[in-house]
């Protein structure tokens, strides 16, 4: 049974500073979703990765997949306060798994 | 262009009463699914659909029931609602994701905010 994992779970940082947020899945996934969620609001697709060493950029946030170790990253550079919001990392085989979401905030 | 679109936004219930939440999408997307979102919980995959007249169960099927009668619908029903019900509901669809060309990418609806006193 496909399960995803997110750490860290809540992770306040420093406007400027870099920070990467790790996802792990616990069976094949053909792909592997990034969406972002601002407080009462819907979620908002990041970034679909779809092979092993994918990897993709969009503005301050980078994403890769290692479909080896069954791993993703969403790397955050330069944080500004724009980005807190929750991130989700999700999986898929036969069915799209959410993981628990890291909840950003950025501070000044 | 609506894309997902999710009714009623808002609904209170008391415990033991039915109702249905629809989704429509205007896509053509083949897959549809709902899900729930508890704090804390992430989003929990209740029900989906790969094509019209499809459906199976997620990883949180029990008290819920689901049809996919025509593509663009997908409606999510409670037989008898219980307070542990209460969650945003979130619907969403996408394009047929065993097709190695497509992303796959979920489009989301807005929610719907179900309290079930």
């Amino acid at each position: 049974e496909l399960k995803v994992e997110q750490n860290p779970l809540f992770l306040s940082m420093q406007e400027g500073k870099n920070y990467t947020i790790y996802c792990n899945y616990s069976t094949t996934s053909d792909r592997l979703y990034w969406y972002r969620q601002d407080p009462g609001k819907s979620l908002e697709s990041l970034f679909v990765l779809l092979s092993n060493g994918a990897v993709k950029q969009e503005g301050r946030l980078m994403a890769s997949l290692d479909t080896k170790a069954r791993l993703s990253t969403l790397h955050i550079t330069a944080a500004v306060h724009d980005l807190s919001a929750t991130y989700f990392c999700a999986a898929s085989y036969d069915k799209v798994i959410f993981g628990p979401g890291t909840s950003l905030s950025v501070i000044p | 262009n609506a894309g997902v679109t999710q009714t009623p936004k808002f609904r209170v219930l008391k415990t033991g009463q039915s109702m249905t939440l629809l989704c429509a999408q205007d896509m053509n997307h083949e897959y549809m699914y709902w899900y729930r979102q508890d704090p804390g919980m992430g989003l929990r995959l209740i029900h989906y659909s790969v094509g019209e007249g499809t459906t199976a169960k997620g990883e949180v099927p029990d008290g819920y029931n689901v049809s996919r009668l025509k593509k663009q619908n997908f409606l999510l029903g409670l037989e008898s609602a219980a307070p542990s019900q209460t969650s945003v509901y979130f619907c969403a669809s996408s394009s047929n994701r065993g097709l190695a060309e497509n992303t796959g990418e979920l489009f989301f609806g807005e929610g719907s905010r179900l309290t079930v006193l």
